[in-house]
């Protein structure tokens, strides 16, 4: 059972283009994390989101924790080829264990 | 301050051998995870350690094993290896006492079963 559904799974876009990816649960979570990994490299965190209806801003990243924590988006505004990676986000338990989502695999072409 | 470091990087074995595999944490960090990456199942969770004891664990079979020392370094054994066991292995340490704290990866071992 995954109980992190992250969509779309896959997304292949133009260099320029604006874009949002979605992490759903059912569960509620004590903070969200958004990682992201390049090829042949082990995930690098971007953002924990703690609070119901928090955004974060890095660059032309946004963040968004839904009101009831069990949801989150990501959305990257005029997507570059840097961006390009697989985007995954994990939700944290009290149990200290996190719950990871499949991930989403994004391309920009230049 | 170093990051975390995974030993060996690239690892190729045959079925029914055994490998062992290794992690140093960042410095103060108590808690290690490790993970298995696939394509096709993504990133599972495989085991966390936090101050020598399994403090969780996902549901592998008793065939891959871990432990962590008093430095917290940590070292993952998987024996009588099978074709599916080839994967990307994530070792990722985090600070401690955090109920799912930030996750530091390291690079990862590339672990081949011919």
């Amino acid at each position: 059972t995954q109980l992190l559904e992250q969509s779309p799974q896959f997304l292949s876009i133009q260099e320029g283009e604006n874009l949002t990816v979605y992490c759903n649960s059912s569960s509620v979570f004590s903070s969200l994390q958004w990682y992201r990994q390049e090829p042949g490299e082990g995930p690098v965190l971007l953002v924990t989101v703690v609070t119901g209806g928090e955004v974060k801003k890095l660059k032309r990243l946004t963040f968004q924790f839904g009101d009831a924590r069990k949801d989150s988006s990501l959305h990257i505004t005029a997507a570059q080829p840097g961006d390009t990676g697989l985007y995954l986000c994990a939700g944290a338990r009290s149990n200290y264990q996190l719950i990871w989502g499949a991930g989403t695999k994004l391309i920009i072409k230049p | 301050k170093a990051g975390v470091t995974q030993t060996p990087r690239y690892l190729i074995k045959t079925r029914g051998q055994q490998v062992t595999l290794s992690c140093s944490p960042i410095s103060g960090h108590r808690s290690v995870s490790w993970y298995q990456q696939t394509p096709g199942q993504g990133l599972q969770f495989l085991f966390e350690y936090f101050s020598e004891t399994q403090r969780n664990k996902g549901n592998f079979p008793g065939r891959f094993s871990g432990r962590q020392f008093s430095n917290s370094r940590s070292e993952m054994n998987v024996s009588t290896l099978e074709l599916g066991d080839s994967a990307l292995y994530l070792c990722a340490s985090s600070l401690p006492g955090l109920a799912g704290g930030e996750q530091f990866f390291g690079p990862g071992t590339r672990l081949t079963v011919l």
